[in-house]
């Protein structure tokens, strides 16, 4: 299995709560990613980042925020969930050069009430 | 842009029987890398198989393969002696070769499989 990891796993919260979804990974890759997917669907990549202090949005427009100050940390944040925000949320990596291979997080389940 | 189209949002296949998940894609794009990464329920997605366009040569990776048809722009999936432990979302993934930052996803197909 790919070092990518992400905490928490399954976060259930109240509406107007501010979250930070953690992903890290140990394989030294410049280039993350996340991904929003309802279960069983299609991925839509909401961030992503070259390297330390890059961050782009993707192709889906989204109310969260993302920082890259370590290579191997980037996390999510939203300032106030909302049941909108209820989805899966999955971190990928992969090393910089032509055609590589996404690894991917086991992923964070939100549910916001 | 790039799209990748998978035209069976499900299909089913009976243990140790062959399925073909089906995978179009649209590019202008000579050199580019194409991708099926498989999903369990609730489990981590992970890569399956791996294709370089400029390579003629279909991958192979156990009982997985692909049909890769450059010029249809089509890249199918064949598991062959099907398992149980194969039933997940399988996703068709493109890479250009020049925007490298760029992964593009199709939809996905829910295998299903019946002992």
């Amino acid at each position: 299995e790919a070092d990518i990891y992400q905490t928490p796993r399954y976060l259930v919260i109240g509406t107007g709560k501010k979250i930070t979804l953690e992903c890290s990974q140990t394989m030294g890759h410049d280039k993350m990613y996340w991904y929003q997917q309802d279960p069983g669907m299609e991925l839509h990549l909401i961030h992503y980042s070259y390297g330390v202090n890059s961050t782009e949005k993707g192709d889906l427009s989204s109310e969260s925020t993302v920082s890259r100050i370590r290579t191997e940390h980037f996390p999510l944040t939203l300032e106030s969930a909302r049941p909108s925000h209820t989805s899966q949320y999955l971190c990928a990596s992969n090393s910089d050069g032509l055609g590589e291979t996404q690894y991917f997080g086991p992923g964070t389940r939100l549910l916001v009430l | 842009a790039q799209t990748v189209t998978q035209s069976q949002p499900e299909m089913s296949v009976q243990e140790a029987e062959t399925v073909t998940l089906s995978c179009t894609y649209d590019t202008s794009e000579s050199d580019y890398y194409l991708f099926w990464y498989k999903q369990p329920p609730s489990r981590q997605m992970i890569l399956v198989i791996r294709q370089e366009a400029y390579k003629q040569q279909n991958a192979t990776e156990n009982r997985f393969s692909v049909n890769f048809q450059k010029a249809a722009k089509s890249f199918s999936l064949k598991i062959s002696d099907s398992q149980l432990g194969d039933a997940a979302m399988y996703f068709c993934a493109y890479r250009g070769g020049y925007n490298n930052n760029d992964m593009r996803f199709g939809a996905g197909t829910r295998l299903t499989v019946k002992p």
